[in-house]
């Protein structure tokens, strides 16, 4: 199966700075990565959907100034979190479909990011 | 608005039991829907994909049942063992706008 790479694993932060999460796709071409953050025992929630080369769409209540999403290439998406805040403290995991999703492709998970904003 | 929900939230059995999570949908006009395992602080491992043209899917102890018509699926495992100890998480791919959405997961709990 396709393997996503994300790191870092786990990031502390002090308050005010910014912090950069990758996903990389090691063995296709991802021209979609989804970003979704996970409260503690809570499910996930998406955050925004990138697409290669085109700005990403953000869902309902994301404030697309503060988690800047950039997917420049074919293997790499990124996520930044600018001017952390403790309130921000998650994790945050990225997702790609594994071909076209109307061709009922499962999807890939990144080992998922813990980011603690001290 | 897809909305996925997920029954019971937490699960506690003796090794041996056979363990049921349910899963409900609102929006039956689906592509498929997968299930998930997620151990504490780790990302996630996709256990079981559906289409939705298919009914159930069987992987070792585990076997995933689809009914589209009433937005239910059920995941079966048999023989539980301490190692089955993990939140498992149902998704489904909506036909409107691609999205994959979550339950809130079932925390498994099965005692040696």
């Amino acid at each position: 199966g396709a393997v996503v790479s994300q790191h870092p694993s786990r990031v502390i932060c002090k308050s005010g700075t910014s912090v950069k999460i990758e996903c990389r796709s090691l063995d296709f071409q991802a021209t979609t990565m989804f970003w979704y953050r996970q409260f503690p025992k809570q499910s996930l929630m998406l955050m925004a959907t990138s697409n290669e080369g085109s700005k990403a769409t953000y869902e309902q209540g994301v404030e697309k100034d503060k988690f800047l999403i950039n997917h420049a290439s074919l293997t790499l998406s990124t996520l930044t979190v600018t001017s952390a805040h403790p309130e921000d403290s998650s994790f945050y995991i990225c997702s790609t479909p594994g071909g076209p999703l109307s061709l009922n492709t499962e999807a890939f998970f990144g080992q998922g990011t813990r980011l603690t904003v001290v | 608005k897809q909305e996925v929900t997920q029954i019971p939230a937490a699960l506690s059995v003796p090794e041996g039991e056979n363990l049921v999570l349910n899963c409900s949908f609102t929006d039956s006009a689906i592509y498929n829907l997968q299930w998930f395992r997620q151990d504490p602080g780790k990302g996630l491992t996709s256990l079981l994909l559906i289409q939705s043209s298919q009914r159930e899917q069987t992987s070792g102890r585990l076997n995933a049942s689809l009914d589209k018509s009433s937005g239910r699926s059920t995941l079966y495992i048999a023989a539980s063992q301490p190692g089955d100890s993990a939140t498992y998480l149902c998704a489904v791919t909506s036909a409107a706008g691609n999205k994959l959405t979550f339950g809130g997961g079932t925390r498994v709990l099965v005692k040696p």
